[in-house]
């Protein structure tokens, strides 16, 4: 079964850019989540979609958004970019938001912003 | 403030060796943990949980230990081997009316195993 698939690896942007990112979840898993890795502030919760509704948000400004397709693939938009938006970021599925589910993450696309 | 506290940044261990990572939290509300491992350039790769249910889960060489009065969690991975040279992540995650919320990661240890 492939995995969690995130395109692109790498993108490098300029201030004031906006850019999208994409993931497509495990086959059979309905439920997404994206989450923001910095030196600094280590993992964070940006937002979980499930059924193509947003069923949860982290504490992140509006200029980060997303959306999920009926096929369960989802992106993640970033308007207006800064320079302290230059990160890791990563997407996880699971198949639902159940009690006790492990998400399972992909490899990541790696945001330079000069 | 930081919700889950990994207070060790790096670990080393001699290959063959007991490696024990420790986790802390403050939200007494969390009813699930996640260990997860993440080598460099990859995304991280769930490694073993545990519900608040419980005490100890094991799986293979790895143990979680969950002492819920002290909100603290450990991982043990016996016997070490030189490729779980990686980061660990110790997550946790609140129980939102029969869902399972967001994952809130500590911020990692690096464990270096020496053969």
């Amino acid at each position: 079964k492939a995995g969690v698939t995130q395109t692109p690896r790498y993108l490098i942007k300029t201030r004031g850019q906006q850019v999208t990112l994409s993931c497509s979840p495990i086959s059979g898993h309905r439920s997404v989540s994206w989450y923001q890795q910095t030196p600094g502030q280590g993992l964070q919760f940006l937002f979980e979609y499930f059924s193509e509704t947003q069923r949860n948000k982290g504490n992140f400004p509006g200029r980060f958004s997303g959306r999920q397709f009926s096929n369960s693939r989802s992106e993640m938009n970033v308007s207006t970019l800064e320079l302290g938006d230059s990160a890791l970021y990563l997407c996880a599925s699971r198949i639902e938001p159940g009690l006790a589910t492990i998400q399972y993450f992909g490899a990541g696309t790696r945001l330079s912003v000069l | 403030d930081q919700q889950v506290k990994q207070n060790s940044p790096s670990l080393s261990v001699q290959e063959g060796r007991i490696s024990i990572l420790n986790c802390d939290y403050t939200n007494s509300m969390f009813d699930y943990f996640l260990w997860y491992k993440k080598y460099p350039a990859e995304g991280p790769t769930f490694l073993i949980s545990i519900s608040s249910i419980k005490d100890k889960n094991e799986d293979g060489r790895f143990t979680v230990f969950l002492n819920k009065s002290a909100k603290h969690l450990s991982l043990h991975i016996v016997p070490s081997q030189p490729g779980d040279s990686a980061v660990y992540f110790c997550a946790a995650s609140l129980n939102y009316g029969g869902s399972q919320g967001n994952l809130i990661f500590g911020k990692g240890t690096k464990l270096s195993v020496k053969p």
